[in-house]
Order: C-alpha cells, then structure tokens, then sequence
C-alpha cells in the first residue's frame, strides 16, 4: 500500500514571495504518478501539476514546479510570487500506473494563507 | 458547461436515515469516483466505476453503496446512516484513469444526528 506524507499542516507566505510545500511517499512501485491538488475555499478541487515517475525532469506550470526526488520519494511544490488567490488547502497524491489501478492516494494537506 | 454537480450540497440526517447523494458529469468520462473528506484525513476513496454499469470498493467502502445506471449519473448512497459518516463527500471524473487528472463537484457537506 502507498501513503502520502505532508508534513506541514498549515503554512503561510507573503505576497510575492515563495514558498515550498514539503511531500513525501511511500512506495515499491516503480512506475506512478504523482500530482499536487488544490482546494480554494470554495472546495471545488483543481489539478495544479502532475510528474510522471519515469520522467527525470520535474513539471513546471507557469509559478508552480515541483523538485521530484525519486530516490528520496520526496515531491515538493514551489509556488513563485504568490498571490492573494494560492490561499488554499493543496493534497499531494499519488497514483500506481498500471492496469487496473484508478486509486489516488491523498496526502492529509498543507494549508496555505498568502498574506497580503 | 457544468462538469461536475453534485446534489444536494447540504444536508442532515438522522442516525438511521436513508438518503442518496447524486453526482452527473457533461464530459463523457469512463470513470468516476466517490471521495469523502474528513478534517486531518485528507481525500479518501469510498468507491468507483470504471464505465457504465460497473462499480468497485475503494479504501472505506463500509455503510455505501453505489451505481452507475448512466454513465454520465454516479450515486452514492447511504443505507442506514450513522454519525462516523457526517462528513464532506466528493464526486469525481477522469477520461482515462491512468493519468490522474479527476474533476472534481463542489462537495456535499453531510451531518449525521
């Protein structure tokens, strides 16, 4: 079974700066995904960016990336210049690529407040 | 376009009580799923349906059922509900459910007496 690890429950950063969520996982697979959600106060969760496994270079979506260690299984996601709208809950999880795998596992999430 | 809608978005109950929580997707994806999401315990998964007709056991599938008539419809529903099950329930959608990417509704916030 894989678990999702987020080690900080609540974070916060000033506008325009930034800041790194912290996720690490568990796995003997070799082949998955992994993804960071985030969930605005609106509830309605949104896919922010996802890493392939096999891939060596880590995702980036325009003030988002992440630093993808597999070897470590660490998966961090840097947002740069935040604003005022990255205020949110954000999951990191993980999906088993393979046949018959549909199970994202959620870490428990990291809340950011951006302050202005 | 609506994506995904989930109804009702609130409701109570009573320990006991029936009810069903309906999900409806407009972007004709094969799979869908039901989440619930408690304070601390992040998103797990209740079941899941990989195409009209099928359904499946996620993580904590205990106390619900599911089924997927219409491959646009996913119903969740609560048999004889207790208050472990007061909770934030998700519906969601992928295309393919091999690359993760789900669309998810606005949540149904449920509260067990």
């Amino acid at each position: 079974a894989q678990t999702v690890t987020q080690s900080q429950p609540e974070m916060s950063v000033q506008e325009a700066e930034t800041v790194t969520l912290s996720c690490t996982y568990d796995t003997s697979e070799s082949n998955y995904y992994l993804f960071w959600y985030k969930q605005p106060p609106s509830r309605q969760m949104i896919l922010v960016i996802r890493q392939e496994a096999y891939k060596q270079q880590n995702a980036t979506e325009n003030r988002f990336s992440v630093n993808f260690q597999k070897a470590a299984k660490s998966f961090s996601l840097k947002i740069s210049d935040s604003q005022l709208g990255d205020t949110a809950m954000y999951f990191c999880a993980f999906m088993r690529r393979g046949a018959g795998s549909y199970q994202l596992t959620f870490g428990k999430g990291t809340k950011l407040s951006v302050i202005p | 376009n609506a994506g995904v809608t989930q109804t009702p978005k609130f409701r109570v109950l009573k320990t006991g009580q029936s009810m069903t929580l309906l999900c409806a997707q407009d972007m004709n994806h094969e799979y869908m799923y039901w989440y619930r999401q408690d304070p601390g315990m992040g998103l797990r998964l209740i079941h899941y349906s990989v195409g009209e007709g099928t359904t499946a056991k996620g993580e904590v599938p205990d106390g619900y059922n599911v089924s997927r008539l219409k491959k646009q419809n996913f119903l969740l529903g609560l048999e004889s509900a207790a208050p472990s099950q007061t909770s934030v329930y998700f519906c969601a959608s992928s295309l393919a459910g091999q690359t993760g990417e789900l669309f998810f509704g606005e949540g149904s916030r449920l509260t067990v007496l």
